[in-house]
């Protein structure tokens, strides 16, 4: 079984600025996959970013990226100039049956 | 192609009866997976099925759920009978092997057990 932490359950960043969420994670798996998901406040649930534990570099994906540590467990999401349309709550997920965390809430002030 | 549809979205309903979601995935997506999401316990996988046979349903709280998957056209997760703590938010969800993990999830079905 896969445990997630996100230790941040909410944050508040500048608009334009870059935030850093964090995410560690514990599996027995030898091979697996981590995504981020962003849950604005309508519900749906938006696939951000995937990295695959055998991937030699960090994944990225327009404005977010991935700091994949993977002897520390740990699958840092970036988001780099920061929009309004970034507040939300995201997730961070592993395997492909994706055991979530608690999720981390963004506000970016204007 | 509409993406994943859930229905109803919103239901409210008694306690005692029976509350059937309702799933229409996204053709060619071979994976389909139920989530329940509340305050309290976040988001939690109830179960998934590989081309509609059911593969993992470890996550179904109790024998009060049930889910099926007829055809890959259509699935439904069923409670019954239904109790106030069964309210939260109802995901389904869809994947394809080889996608990188990529789910494309439904609105959502919001249901309150009154």
């Amino acid at each position: 079984a896969q445990k997630i932490t996100q230790t941040q359950p909410g944050m508040f960043v500048q608009e334009k600025e870059a935030v850093t969420l964090d995410c560690t994670y514990d599996t027995s798996d030898p091979s697996y996959g981590l995504f981020w998901y962003k849950q604005p406040s309508s519900g749906e649930m938006i696939f951000l970013i995937y990295q695959g534990s055998y991937d030699q570099q960090n994944a990225t994906e327009g404005r977010y990226s991935l700091n994949f540590q993977k002897a520390r467990k740990s699958a840092n999401l970036v988001i780099s100039a920061s929009q309004l349309g970034d507040s939300a709550m995201y997730f961070c997920a592993v395997d492909y049956k994706l055991s979530f965390g608690a999720g981390t809430t963004v506000t970016v002030r204007a | 192609d509409a993406g994943v549809i859930q229905s109803p979205r919103h239901e409210v309903t008694e306690m005692g009866q029976e509350v059937t979601l309702r799933c229409k995935p996204i053709s060619g997506h071979d994976y389909l997976f139920w989530y329940r999401q509340t305050m309290m316990r976040g988001l939690e996988l109830l179960i998934y099925f590989n081309n509609n046979v059911p593969i993992d349903d470890s996550g179904m709280p109790e024998d009060r759920f049930s889910a099926k998957m007829p055809n890959a056209s259509f699935s439904t997760l069923k409670i019954q009978p239904s109790e106030p703590r069964d309210s939260a938010v109802y995901f389904c969800a869809v994947g394809r092997q080889g996608s990188a993990g990529e789910l494309f999830f439904g609105e959502g079905s919001r249901l309150t057990v009154l």
